[in-house]
């Protein structure tokens, strides 16, 4: 069974701080992993992953693919309250070709 | 603008009254899916498409149906709602599979 898991499922910092959360999936046949963050509406596309060791980077975030050990980190830097969001892992792969399994979220909270 | 619109965003309806949630794209997107929100389950894919008249099952397609007669509309279908199909839900599309999508903005669905 294709499965995603992401950790820590919350998590509450205040401005500034470092944060990393983790993405660690089972699946067979992958095909990339997606980054999503949702805010109190629809999810929006973060980073798409497809190979190992190769850091995906956009301002103050960025996220890298480990595929021998089956996770993928994004890292934000330099916290700010607009990033209080939910984080969504994606993974593309699995049992059908066109299936995609997402992990239950990491709920961001930033404190001035 | 390039966007996925879902028609409606807001129902309420009563269990067995068949309806359907529109979704439409007008970025010439070959891939469109169908996701349902619960809190503490993340967003589960119902069903996608890889191409017009090309559909597949997600990871929870039972109560619903969907078609792709053309490619910028994938309507979702239930035919006898019930109340554990209250729930948000996402349309979404991307170019191909399995690159990044960009989802709708989301409808608000409760079955009593």
């Amino acid at each position: 069974e294709d499965k995603v898991v992401q950790s820590p499922l919350s998590l509450v910092v205040h401005e500034g701080d470092t944060v990393t959360l983790n993405c660690s999936y089972e699946v067979t046949n992958f095909r990339s992993l997606l980054w999503y963050k949702q805010e109190k509406k629809a999810p929006t596309f973060l980073f798409m992953l497809t190979s190992s060791g190769i850091e995906k980077k956009s301002g103050r975030l960025s996220s890298i693919l480990d595929k021998k050990e089956l996770f993928s980190i994004l890292n934000i830097t330099a916290t700010q309250t607009g990033d209080s969001a939910v984080y969504l892992c994606a993974l593309a792969g699995g049992t059908s070709y066109g299936k995609l399994t997402f992990g239950q979220g990491t709920i961001l909270t930033v404190h001035p | 603008e390039a966007q996925v619109t879902q028609n409606p965003r807001y129902l309420i309806t009563v269990t067995g009254k068949k309806l359907t949630v529109t979704c439409s794209q007008n970025m010439n997107h070959e891939y469109m899916s169908w996701y349902r929100q619960d809190p503490g389950l993340g967003l589960r894919q119902i069903y996608y498409s890889m191409n017009v008249e090309v559909t597949d099952k997600g990871d929870v397609p039972e109560g619903y149906k969907v078609s792709r007669k053309e490619k910028r509309n994938f309507p979702l279908i239930l035919e006898s709602p019930s109340p554990n199909q209250t729930s948000l839900y996402f349309c979404a599309s991307s170019p191909l599979y399995p690159y990044e999508q960009y989802f709708g903005p989301g409808t608000r669905l409760t079955v009593t």
